[in-house]
């Protein structure tokens, strides 16, 4: 099992320019979610999916979409990045949503400048 | 908003010597709290967790402890080896939907 991954690795945007970030995992999990890693900051949720066809915002879901069209796929877009952006983004999935373990993709690195 | 705070920030042990990170959150009614491990260039990876009906819960040399009470709850790292070196992450639940809240993080050290 590849577990959850995650493609890209590395990214750098001009502001305003439009990415999609892409998480896949192999563990028929329900639940699926974004974060993104900030220096001091810990790990905020962007975004998250209790089911294929559904999604739900986070703690900073401003400047975010997401879909989640396959149970197995979630992806994150950014229309317009801004220099704010700048972050390492983590995809997780957990097989509930109360008191399950999370399990993380390796993260994608992205700059905007 | 709810938060949750972690202390040190850095945290530097002698080799064999003990580790204790401590955490402290605001939402009375969180109910559940993970610990994560993230080494370098890697995504964060559970390493013990425990829930609101329980005070201690130990995993060989990792144990964490849990005051409701007072809203803390700590990770205690017991002869601690040069592996143990990475950052770690607490969190807590809150919510109808138990999102977790993230403490900013501590980068343990562990000294040959």
């Amino acid at each position: 099992n590849a577990g959850v991954t995650q493609t890209p690795k590395f990214r750098v945007l001009k502001t305003g320019q439009s990415m999609t970030l892409l998480c896949a995992q192999d563990m028929n999990h329900e639940y699926m979610y974004w974060y993104r890693q900030d220096p001091g900051m810990g790990l905020r949720l962007i975004h998250y999916s209790v089911g294929e066809g559904t999604t739900a915002k986070g703690e900073v879901p401003d400047g975010y979409n997401v879909s989640r069209l396959k149970k197995q796929n979630f992806l994150l877009g950014l229309e317009s990045a801004a220099p704010s952006q700048t972050s390492v983004y983590f995809c997780a999935s957990s097989y509930s949503l109360q008191g399950s373990e999370q399990y993380f993709g390796p993260g994608t690195r992205l700059t905007v400048t | 908003g709810e938060n949750v705070e972690q202390h040190p920030s850095t945290l530097s042990v002698q080799e064999g010597d003990s580790a204790v990170i401590k955490c402290t959150y605001s939402d009375s009614a969180s109910n559940y709290f993970p610990w994560y491990k993230q080494e370098l260039g890697k995504g964060p990876q559970l390493i013990i967790d425990i829930r609101s009906n329980v005070g201690e819960k130990k995993d060989q040399r990792i144990a964490v402890t849990l005051n409701k009470t007072a809203k803390h709850f700590s990770l205690h790292i017991t002869e601690t080896q040069p592996e143990d070196s990475a950052v770690y992450f607490c969190a807590a639940s809150i919510g109808s939907n138990y999102q977790l809240i993230w403490g900013a993080g501590t980068k343990l050290i562990i000294k040959p």
